[in-house]
């Protein structure tokens, strides 16, 4: 079966640090990737998601940035972090090997706060 | 781009009560419904979703129901129980190749009551 990890589960950073938050999938091959934010008591918004290595699309102008070097890692980070980060990062993944498998399944996420 | 709205924010049933989540979309292009429940402070959970060319799904006490004429698509929770109170969103996908580009709504709130 399929599991997506995410590390660190919680984050305290100042203003103005870096950030790198790792996403990783077991169990399957060619995810489709995703990066969720949620601030307290909100939705979520989708901040990038990659259809293959090195392929990003990025759907919010904003501090952050994403990468994914291997197939089935995704990195999300900053250069320097706003107030305005703090949330709840969720990672989320989706079969790519047929078009008739639209679900997306999120992992545990990070709890980030920007002091 | 695709504009998911969701109502109501809040709901408070009594336990063995119906509960009733609605969700509008704005992009006629979109193909697939998801719904999540979210406990507090944990990760959001697909309970059930339906494609655009299939009206209504049923899993035991949940089902949704999509009209795809008028855009709109509804979560029914019947015979709630405690366990049922979390935060639902429902999620429109637009078709952007493989990919699953969701959008959400902002979510509802559930409160079942002894």
């Amino acid at each position: 079966s399929q599991t997506i990890h995410q590390w660190p589960a919680t984050l305290v950073q100042p203003v103005g640090s870096p950030l790198s938050l790792e996403c990783t999938v077991e169990g399957t091959s060619n995810p489709n990737l995703y990066w969720y934010r949620q601030a307290a008591g909100r939705g979520l918004q989708l901040l990038f998601y990659s259809v293959g290595i090195g392929q990003i699309s990025s759907e919010v102008p904003q501090n952050l940035s994403a990468s994914r070097p291997q197939d089935r890692q995704f990195i999300l980070s900053s250069k320097k972090l706003l107030l305005s980060d703090s949330g709840f990062y969720l990672c989320a993944w989706s079969p790519r090997t047929s078009v008739f498998h639209y679900e997306q399944y999120f992992g545990p996420g990070t709890r980030l706060t920007v002091t | 781009g695709e504009n998911v709205e969701q109502h109501p924010s809040t709901l408070s049933v009594q336990e063995g009560d119906s509960a009733v989540i609605k969700c509008t979309y704005s992009d006629s292009a979109s193909n697939y419904f998801p719904w999540y429940k979210q406990e507090l402070g944990k990760r959001p959970q697909l309970i059930i979703d339906i494609r655009s060319n299939v009206g209504e799904k049923k899993d035991q006490r949940i089902a949704v129901t999509l009209n795809k004429t008028a855009k709109h698509f509804s979560l029914h929770i019947t015979e709630t129980q405690p366990e049922d109170s979390a935060v639902y969103f429902c999620a429109a996908r637009i078709p952007t190749g493989t990919a699953s580009k969701l959008t959400f709504g902002t979510g509802t709130r559930l409160q079942v009551t002894l």
